[in-house]
């Protein structure tokens, strides 16, 4: 069964370092997005990406943030400066449909576990 | 008013028992509503999803909407140690999901 895989599963960076976190959709998936998941907190939207471009991103996903598909199956998110309250749990997530007025299934990877120290 | 509101729990049941989950919702506009669950440090993973008010059934779980209440239920029957898990309602008008702050379950043999 495809599924979305997410590396590395656990990540530890020292404040002001930049991040990348890799993700690798289902795919024939046409859209793509970030959520993060703080410890014992909501899972929270951060950003929908299709067709090379943000489609959608919450007010969390600020200048420090940035995606990108570098190549045909990867999607990545950085953090150009992270700061202690960027770690999380950073789930990646993909779908065949994302518009609006029709169901998407996002289909969820398992999780890169961010610690900045 | 949030969104989604959840209760997080922790609900602890016996094997067996019927387990009744909730969201209640502000945002007129979610016409999906959908029922994750998600085990320690694991990403969500879908149970069901309705579209719109109504019920919806799949083995040992249903789904309920009452779009005019702006309230969303899950209900598990004969619920079973493997469904200690924690349950995420969210929902969506399209696009992205807004979750709820999830309900831990724990279910005792």
């Amino acid at each position: 069964e495809p599924e979305v895989t997410q590396t590395p599963s656990h990540q530890v960076t020292q404040m002001g370092q930049e991040v990348i976190l890799r993700c690798v959709p289902i795919s024939n998936h046409l859209y793509f997005y970030w959520y993060r998941q703080i410890l014992g907190q909501k899972v929270e939207f951060l950003v929908s990406f299709y067709n090379n471009e943000i489609s959608e991103k919450s007010e969390i996903f600020d200048d420090q943030f940035s995606v990108e598909r570098p190549d045909g199956s990867n999607f990545t998110l950085k953090i150009r400066s992270t700061k202690l309250e960027d770690s999380a749990m950073y789930f990646c997530a993909s779908s065949l449909r994302g518009t609006r007025n029709s169901y998407n299934e996002q289909f969820f990877g398992p999780g890169t576990r961010l610690t900045v120290l | 008013q949030k969104e989604v509101e959840q209760d997080p729990g922790p609900l602890s049941v016996p094997e067996g028992a019927i387990v009744s989950l909730n969201c209640t919702y502000s945002n007129s506009a979610f016409q999906y509503f959908m029922w994750y669950r998600q085990y320690s440090r694991k990403g969500p993973e879908l149970l069901m999803y309705t579209y719109s008010s109504g019920n919806k059934e799949d083995g040992r779980f249903t789904a309920q909407v009452d779009k005019s209440s702006k309230y969303i239920s899950l209900f598990i029957r004969d619920s079973q140690p493997s469904d200690s898990a924690t349950y995420l309602c969210a929902m969506s008008g399209g696009g992205k999901l807004i979750f709820g702050q999830g309900t831990e379950l724990s279910v005792k043999p």
